[in-house]
C-alpha cells in the first residue's frame, strides 16, 4: 500500500543537529511537506519540497530525493522548544488534492 | 489574519447526543479539510472541500458523521449519535487549491470527549 514511514522517536541534546527521515511507498507523488506539532497544539507548516534537493529555512532544512523515495528534515542548533512531533506529508498516487500524513516522529531535546 | 477558527475548543457529551463542530477557514483559502487525531490512529483525513464542494469523504468513519460547507467562510462537522470511540481531537485546516494543499493551516482543534 501507499504509506509514509518515520521513526517513532528521536532524542538529541540541546545545540546538536538531528535528522528525521521519511520514506514512502508510493508509485508517484508531487512533493513532500513537513509539519511540527507541540503537545496539545495544532500541526503547523514548516516546509515544502516541490523538487529534489535541499530547502533551507533558518535552523530547519528539508531534503527530498524522488529516486530514493526518501526525504528528511534537518534541525540544527537544537533548542528545548524544538521538542515536538514532526510529520512528513505528501499527496500520494490517486490521492486527489489531499495530503497523507506520515506516522510522526516525537523529538525529545535534552540538556 | 485571524487564522483558522474552530469552536468549541472542548466538548464533553454523553453517548447518543448530537455534536456539532464548527470551522471558519482563512479568508481566500478555497480548500477546507477536517481531520481527526488519536494516539492509536494518528492524524486521519475525514473529508475535504474544494470551493465549498465535498470532494472526498472516504475518511468519514460511518453514516453517523456528516459535514457541510454552506459558504466559503463556514463549515460544520456533525456526529449523530455520538459514541465513546469518537473521542479525539478534531482539526479543521484550510489551504489554497492545487499545490497550495501542501501548505495547510490548522485551527486549534476541538477536543471531544464522549462519555
Amino acid at each position: 500500500g501507499q504509506s509514509l514511514e518515520q521513526p517513532s522517536e528521536v532524542t538529541a541534546v540541546e545545540g546538536a543537529i538531528v535528522q528525521i527521515n521519511c520514506t514512502y511507498q508510493t508509485s508517484g507523488f508531487y512533493g513532500l511537506s513537513w509539519y511540527q506539532q507541540h503537545d496539545g497544539g495544532a500541526p503547523t507548516f514548516l516546509s515544502y519540497n516541490a523538487l529534489d534537493g535541499l530547502e533551507e529555512t533558518g535552523r530547519f532544512s528539508s531534503f527530498l530525493s524522488r529516486s530514493d523515495s526518501y526525504g528528511y528534515l534537518l534541525l540544527q542548533e537544537l533548542q528545548m522548544k524544538d521538542s515536538a512531533s514532526y510529520f512528513c506529508a505528501a499527496i500520494l498516487t490517486g490521492g486527489g488534492n489531499k495530503l497523507t500524513f506520515g506516522t510522526g516522529t516525537q523529538l525529545k531535546v535534552e540538556l | 489574519d485571524a487564522g483558522v477558527i474552530q469552536s468549541p475548543r472542548h466538548e464533553v457529551t454523553e453517548m447518543g447526543q448530537e455534536v456539532t463542530l464548527r470551522c471558519k477557514p482563512i479568508s481566500g483559502h478555497n480548500s477546507l479539510f477536517w481531520y481527526r487525531q488519536t494516539m492509536m490512529r494518528g492524524l486521519e483525513l475525514l473529508i475535504y472541500f474544494n470551493n465549498n464542494v465535498p470532494i472526498d469523504d472516504s475518511g468519514m468513519p460511518e453514516d453517523r458523521f456528516s459535514a457541510k460547507m454552506p459558504n466559503a467562510s463556514f463549515s460544520t462537522l456533525k456526529i449523530q449519535p455520538s459514541e465513546p470511540r469518537d473521542s479525539a481531537v478534531y482539526f479543521c485546516a484550510s489551504s489554497r487549491l492545487g499545490q497550495g494543499v501542501y501548505e495547510q493551516y490548522f485551527g486549534p482543534g476541538t477536543r471531544l470527549t464522549v462519555t
